[in-house]
């Protein structure tokens, strides 16, 4: 079974320019989670989906970022402009379910560079 | 506020020692806690997680973490690592705010030496 897939891998880019994140749960989640990991630090929750409804982005900086899962399944994520402090680490996640008990699988992550 | 701290940012040990990576929380209501284990070049992944039920829970590998609820702490321990054990490990906790969100720690690197 084919794990959480995210792309690019590494993004660099200049400041004011925009950039986006793609992810692709796994088969059969209904919830995907994005988040952010600044160096050091662990994962932030910008924005969790169940399908296609976004269930909580109070966390997520609405005048740069927006997100979008249309039907359900894959998530873009994007940020427009880039800022010299939006460089971390941009994690998807998914679970098959949305309750606190559920065990969340990981992409590998994006890393972005902001010059 | 729900809060996470782990403790050590950083904990080198020989192989063969035993170890305990701590891990304490804020809560004023009930709560699920998990431990996830990133390697190196690799994303993070589900190490063991606690419920309810035994406050011990134990992972495939030999960690375990035990549920205190009068601490708010759940510590991981494994008696005797190994090198493979070199990772990152991060604490999370779950806890119902009209909607479940999952806290985590800032994460202790687990650094094992020969």
């Amino acid at each position: 079974e084919a794990g959480v897939v995210q792309s690019p891998r590494y993004k660099i880019i200049e400041k004011k320019q925009p950039v986006a994140f793609w992810c692709n749960p796994i088969s059969g989640h209904n919830t995907l989670y994005w988040y952010l990991q600044n160096l050091g630090q662990g994962p932030e929750l910008l924005i969790r989906y169940e399908n296609e409804e976004a269930v909580d982005d109070s966390q997520l900086p609405k005048d740069r970022f927006s997100a979008e899962r249309l039907k359900g399944v894959d998530s873009t994520l994007k940020i427009q402009p880039a800022e010299l402090g939006d460089s971390a680490v941009y994690l998807c996640a998914s679970s098959f379910g949305s309750g606190g008990t559920d065990t969340q699988y990981f992409g590998p992550g994006t890393r972005l560079t902001v010059l | 506020a729900q809060s996470v701290t782990q403790l050590d940012s950083q904990v080198p040990v020989f192989e063969e020692a035993p170890v305990e990576l701590r891990c304490n929380y804020s809560s004023s209501v009930s709560v699920y806690l998990f431990w996830y284990v990133q390697y190196p070049n690799q994303g993070l992944q589900l190490l063991l997680k606690y419920l309810s039920g035994s406050t011990l829970v134990e992972s495939i590998n030999g960690f375990e973490a035990e549920f205190n609820k009068s601490q708010t702490s759940f510590h991981l321990r494994k008696p005797s690592v190994h090198i493979s054990d070199t990772a990152e490990y991060f604490c999370a906790v779950s806890e119902n705010t009209g909607g479940f969100k999952t806290i985590f720690g800032a994460g202790t690197r687990l650094f094992v030496k020969a």
